[in-house]
């Protein structure tokens, strides 16, 4: 079946402006979580979806970083004002549950000049 | 604090050679240990959790709790092992997994 989609595949952008990402979840996964792996940094949690509400959103760097989801399945990950720190990959992975196994998706690849 | 600790970021071998890629955690209570890869131009991708015990692509890893390690190992390295491998954690909090930094494997023919 599909996996984990994510959109764009890339985005350039300039400094200060907003931009939004995007995750469609395997169907049926009810639970959702943001990571972003930077040059040299690894993956860092950012949040955690169960459903719509998000109980896990401490890895967020700052609050120009927000997210929401809605019927249980789409992500937005919306970044305002962005900086040229923002610029990494940002992976979307779901799972059937807190505990199951998290898949992937393919990543957006951000830019910020 | 860097709670996953992966102290190799490159490590070479040759095909058929034995690999071990290192992983040590920080955590005091009973965590669930994992392995992810990725291959280049690939998404990532579960390769093992501990709690599986099974031995994927002839890779096995065992949790040792007195050391706080769960290395990754594979008697006979090949080609095409390599890729970007990734310990992982997740603790008594629900859902969020801690990574390492990666160790970048790459298997010379």
């Amino acid at each position: 079946g599909a996996g984990v989609s994510q959109s764009p595949s890339n985005k350039v952008t300039e400094k200060g402006k907003d931009v939004e990402l995007r995750c469609d979840p395997i169907s049926g996964h009810t639970a959702l979580y943001w990571y972003r792996q930077s040059l040299g940094q690894g993956l860092e949690f950012l949040i955690y979806f169960q459903g719509n509400s998000a109980p896990d959103k401490s890895g967020l760097p700052s609050d120009r970083f927000s997210a929401e989801r809605t019927g249980g399945s789409v992500s937005t990950l919306t970044i305002q004002r962005t900086q040229q720190e923002d610029s990494a990959v940002y992976l979307c992975a779901s799972s059937l549950g807190p505990q199951e196994t998290q898949y992937f998706g393919p990543g957006t690849r951000l830019l910020v000049l | 604090a860097q709670r996953v600790t992966q102290p190799e970021k490159l490590l070479s071998v040759f095909k058929g050679a034995p690999v071990e890629l290192k992983c040590n955690y920080s955590y005091s209570g009973s965590p669930e240990l994992f392995w992810y890869v990725q291959y280049s131009r690939q998404r990532l991708q579960l390769l093992l959790r501990h709690i599986s015990r099974e031995s994927i692509k002839g890779f096995t890893a065992d949790l040792n709790k007195g050391e706080t390690s769960f290395h990754l190992k594979k008697p006979f390295a090949q080609e095409e092992d390599s890729a970007m491998y990734y310990c992982a954690y997740r603790g008594s909090t629900l859902g969020r997994l801690y990574f390492g930094r990666g160790t970048q494997l790459t298997v010379w023919p």
